[in-house]
Parts: C-alpha cells; structure tokens; sequence
C-alpha cells in the first residue's frame, strides 16, 4: 500500500527565504504526483503536476521535483511571502492502480513579514 | 473555463437528518471523486464516479452514498447524521485517466449539530 509521507508538518518562516517542501513515497512505482495548497477552510488548488517520465515543472516561483528511484518530490518556493501562508499537499497516483491518488497530511506553512 | 463548483457551501444539519451535496465538474471531465476532510483525519477518499458508474469506493459506512448523472454533475448523499461527519466535503474533478490531475471544488462545509 502507498504511503505518502510530509515533512516538515509545520513550518514558519520570515519573508523572503527560500523553502523546500518534502514529499516522500513508499513505492516508487508511481504515474504522476501533483502539490496543491489548501488555504484555511477552502478547496486545494493545483499547483504543479509531475508526470513519472519528467524530473521537474516549474510555475513562476514554484519549482517541483520528481525522484522516482528515492520516492521522493520537493516543492521548492523562492523568494517566500506573506500570501504564500497556506497548507501544501501532495498527492501520489500509482501506476496500474485504482486510478485514485494517495494524499500526504500536508506542510502548514505560515510567511511572517 | 469554469471550474468545479460544489453547492451549498455552508449547511447545518441535525443529527439524524439527510443531506445532499452537490458538485458540477469542468465541462469534458467524466469523473467526479468525493473528499471528507477532518483536521484529524485529513482528506479521506469517499468514492469515485466516471461515466455515471462507481468506479472506486473508500472505507465509508453505507449513510455515504453518490450518484452521478449523464451530465457528470455527481451528487453525495449522507444519511442519518452524526455529530462525527461534520466535516469540509470536497469533490474533484478530472477526464478520468491515469495522466490525469485533479482539479477541487471550493467544497461544502458540513456542521452537524
């Protein structure tokens, strides 16, 4: 059974610094692996999705990694700000599975001016 | 394009009541998966519907239960409420395939009293 794993859970930081997000997986078997951000009480946005054949995507300041032999993705965010305050997710499909993905419990991550 | 749209966005319900919640995909997607997200629990997988059938279903008692219509606007019913289900309902929405990602509604937060 795929195991989505999230770390930090928590983390805060001054503006301006540069993050890496880790998502770990347990089988590196995997079809593609998606990052959204979640804000406070609201529906999960997508961010970037990763198929199992590419090693990155990048959106504006947002660069997403893809290590399938490690089972690892990080999300990186440059040049952090306030309004980058929210939970950040990653979702994990599994090739020739259920089609359904496996979720990790999230980084909450709080941008202090 | 307009994205998943999921209504209500708030309800409140009594315990042993019924509800119906209701979510529209993108137009062209032909699956719909339902979300229950608990901050203890996080996002925990409900079932999926593609082409009007279940194709996928989660570890949920038989109250949870959905359809899906030939317009691939999908319905989640609950029945017999517990204090336990109050909880932020998200559906997502996507073509159904393995290279696909999703795309999430705003969700309905559902408070049982």
């Amino acid at each position: 059974k795929q195991e989505v794993t999230q770390i930090p859970a928590a983390l805060s930081v001054p503006e301006g610094e540069n993050l890496v997000l880790n998502c770990s997986f347990t089988d590196s078997a995997i079809y593609n692996l998606q990052w959204f951000r979640q804000d406070p009480g609201k529906g999960l946005t997508s961010l970037l999705l990763i198929q199992s054949s590419q090693r990155e995507q990048t959106s504006g300041r947002l660069n997403a990694s893809l290590d399938k032999s490690s089972g690892r993705s990080t999300l990186y965010i440059a040049a952090s700000q306030p309004g980058d305050s929210a939970t950040y997710l990653c979702a994990v499909r599994l090739a020739g599975g259920s089609y359904i993905p496996t979720f990790g419990r999230g980084t909450s991550l709080i941008v202090h001016p | 394009k307009a994205g998943v749209t999921q209504t209500p966005r708030y309800l409140i319900k009594t315990r042993g009541q019924q509800v119906t919640l209701s979510c529209s995909p993108i137009s062209g997607h032909r699956s719909v998966s339902w979300y229950q997200q608990t901050p203890g629990q996080g996002l925990q997988f409900l079932f999926e519907y593609f082409s009007e059938t279940q194709r996928n279903k989660g570890n949920f008692p038989g109250r949870f239960s959905g359809r899906q219509f030939s317009n691939s606007r999908s319905e989640m019913n609950v029945s017999t409420l517990e204090l336990g289900d109050s909880a932020l309902y998200l559906c997502a929405s996507s073509f159904g395939t393995l290279g696909d990602g999703y795309t999430f509604g705003s969700g309905t937060r559902l408070t049982v009293v």
